[in-house]
């Protein structure tokens, strides 16, 4: 159990620019989880996967926000044409739904996205 | 849908004081309750959670969180801090069931002084 992975850790970008950012949850975790934090605020939760499958998407997630877990395992969420606004840090998490600890999210370290 | 409100943005204290972070919570359904920390560039790391039973729950750290359905409260407390308790702890909640979202508060910044 390495724990729940992100990376970049750290991403500067210009306001119109693409970002990919990528989370390797806990093997064998069927649940991640994305929350965005702002400076001063709690987690905000954007969307989560149950396998590959996207269950739900916050309002928070505009179209310019996609997120992907192809296999089932790692996952990436892009954003298309930064803005300034999309300046935060962005946390993954997973779960084992069905274990010993269900509810219990695992937290990686976060990729903060400054945008220039 | 749910909310969480922590009172205190920032809490002051000096070593081996006693401390109570206190969240309150809203919600129409059943919920389960969860305190995090927070250390600088980290993710968050769980100390306690609520799922059901005894509402008094001891968490890692030395910290304990009692549930109070009544009061919709959700307090953490240690009795004796240490510097390396300094950090931003949040509290969350998420409905009961399997694994879903949690909602967090706006977080306590907990800053122990010698």
């Amino acid at each position: 159990d390495t724990g729940v992975s992100q990376n970049p850790r750290h991403k500067i970008t210009k306001r119109g620019q693409n970002v990919t950012f990528r989370c390797d949850p806990i093997s064998e975790h069927n649940r991640l989880y994305w929350y965005r934090q702002t400076l001063g605020q709690g987690p905000e939760f954007l969307t989560y996967f149950q396998n590959e499958a996207q269950l739900e998407k916050s309002r928070l997630l505009s179209d310019r926000f996609s997120a992907e877990r192809p296999k089932g395992s790692f996952s990436t969420l892009e954003i298309q044409r930064t803005e300034q606004g999309d300046s935060a840090m962005y946390l993954c998490a997973s779960s084992l739904v069905g274990g010993l600890v269900s509810n219990e999210q695992f937290f990686g370290p976060g990729t903060r996205l400054t945008v220039l | 849908a749910q909310s969480v409100t922590q009172l205190d943005s920032q809490v002051p204290v000096f070593e081996e004081a006693p401390v109570e972070l206190r969240c309150n919570y809203s919600s129409s359904v059943s919920v389960y309750l969860f305190w995090y920390v927070q250390y600088p560039n980290q993710g968050l790391q769980l100390l306690l959670k609520y799922l059901s039973g005894s509402t008094l729950v001891k968490g890692i750290n030395g910290f304990e969180a009692e549930f109070n359905k009544s009061q919709t409260s959700f307090h953490l407390r240690k009795p004796s801090v240490h510097i390396s308790d300094t950090a931003e702890y949040f509290c969350a909640v998420s409905r009961t069931g399997t694994a879903s979202k949690l909602t967090f508060g706006t977080g306590t910044r907990l800053q122990v002084t010698l």
